[in-house]
């Protein structure tokens, strides 16, 4: 059974760099998959933020790309997201997924962690 | 980026009914859309990938149809269990982008 889990700061300061692990056990992460960041305003709906492959290959959402850098460790079976310049509108629960697939088609994020709520303010 | 629009966005329904939510795409997306159901205070959890194939584990009153544009999620018989926010993702490209979300709320 593969499990997700988020850990970083809870708290960031305006125009500071949010960063957040992932820290994945029971499955490798150089397996076929996409591993990806979500995230949820308190009280809206969710955003996907961007991806990784175990080869390091990424892919971003253009509405954060100038600002968000996910990397992989996979001697650590981690992998993470950094934001920088973070605003107030930044403040939402975090969520790390694995993107399943099958014949190189999308079947979805069967795995999720608990999420961590990342609050902007001063 | 491709919008995904869901209707409605908010729905009060009885245990037993017959419940369906829809999700239209600004392009077409031919079958990579999948359907998530989020609790209060939990991750989200994937029901139906590929438009129409359950996840393992999920119960058969869940189901999902529709290719192209327009993609429907089915609970054929609401149970306690099911009263939540449902989202629909498309996986064509990129971003990946949700719709709206839709609350189901018991009458």
């Amino acid at each position: 059974q593969v499990q997700l889990q988020e850990s970083g700061p809870g708290l960031v300061k305006p125009s500071g760099t949010l960063s957040l692990t992932c820290a994945v056990s029971g499955g490798s992460i150089s397996s076929s998959n996409w591993w990806s960041w979500v995230r949820q305003p308190p009280g809206k709906g969710l955003e996907w933020i961007g991806e990784i492959y175990h080869s390091g290959s990424t892919n971003y959402n253009p509405s954060l790309k100038s600002r968000v850098t996910i990397s992989v460790d996979k001697s650590k079976n981690q992998f993470s997201l950094k934001l920088s310049s973070v605003t107030a509108a930044d403040t939402a629960v975090y969520y790390c997924a694995r993107l399943d697939s099958i014949a190189a088609r999308p079947k979805g994020f069967d795995y999720w962690g608990q999420g961590t709520l990342v609050t902007v303010s001063s | 980026a491709i919008q995904m629009t869901q209707s409605p966005s908010s729905l009060s329904a009885s245990v037993g009914d017959r419940v369906t939510i829809t999700c239209r795409a600004s392009q077409g997306i031919r079958n990579d859309l999948g359907w998530y159901q989020q609790k209060p205070g939990k991750a989200p959890k994937l029901l139906i990938y590929a438009a129409s194939s359950l996840q393992s584990g999920v119960p058969s009153r869940f189901s999902g149809s529709g290719s192209g544009t327009d993609f429907t999620l089915t609970i054929s018989s609401l149970q306690p269990e099911d009263f939540a926010t449902y989202y629909c993702l498309q996986d064509y490209n990129y971003p990946r982008t949700f719709g709206q979300g839709t609350k189901l709320e018991i009458k």
